[in-house]
């Protein structure tokens, strides 16, 4: 079992407000980090794929880095708003024998966000 | 329409009943998944697939079956259920090409209670 862990559990921020949540990975034989949003009563749904140290990627109000040598990402909301909330969820790929992987995710717990507005 | 699809969305069964949930995709993904949601658990991985007539297990597969006898199904049976075994549960696929073949999409859930 890979372990991805994820924090805060949860966090409740006011309208406007910025925020970050860290998921932090094993930095050994890294393939791929993912991130999903989880909104309450529907299914999750991919938000980034990242695979490079030091990537970045930008989603509207939603952008995400990695770290690979460390084995940590954050995903960064600015200025938040109630459509916002949701569960946010990171998944780790790791690399298997003989370079290939399982195709297998491990997912973190994930960060419940709410906004209040 | 393509997609992944579950069927039941919402079932209702007694303990030791035998449940098959079903799931369906249309995209020729070779990875397919069976999760369940749980409260304080998140996503927990139950058995998932590489290939047509490939499985393996997952975290937490005790009490659950699956085949995959064609590439679009992806069937989970409960052989006796029980109430431990009350959840939403997701089907999810992934292929394609490039780094972002792993990436997996969500069917919209079954909801299971066991009485």
């Amino acid at each position: 079992i890979l372990n991805v862990e994820q924090s805060p559990q949860s966090l409740h921020v006011q309208e406007g407000d910025s925020t970050n949540f860290t998921c932090s990975f094993p930095s050994s034989n890294f393939y791929a980090l993912h991130w999903y949003r989880w909104e309450t009563a529907k299914s999750p749904e991919a938000l980034f794929v990242m695979t490079l140290n030091g990537d970045e990627k930008k989603k509207g109000r939603i952008s995400a880095t990695l770290n690979t040598k460390e084995g940590y990402s954050y995903l960064y909301i600015k200025g938040s708003q109630p459509e916002d909330s949701a569960t946010y969820l990171c998944a780790s790929i790791p690399r298997g024998d003989r370079g290939s992987t399982l195709g297998r995710l491990y997912f973190g717990r994930g960060t419940q966000l709410t906004v209040w507005p | 329409d393509a997609g992944i699809t579950q069927s039941p969305r919402y079932k209702i069964t007694e303990t030791g009943r035998q449940v098959t949930l079903m799931c369906h995709q249309t995209w020729s993904h070779s990875y397919m998944f069976w999760y369940r949601q749980d409260l304080g658990h998140g996503l927990r991985l139950i058995y998932y697939s590489a290939a047509a007539d490939i499985t393996d297990k997952g975290e937490v597969p005790d009490g659950y079956v699956v085949s995959r006898s064609k590439t679009e199904n992806f069937p989970l049976t409960l052989e006796s259920a029980t109430r431990s075994q009350t959840s939403v549960y997701f089907c999810a696929s992934s292929g394609g090409s490039g780094r972002a073949r792993y990436t997996q999409y969500f069917g919209p859930g079954t909801r299971l209670t066991v009485l």
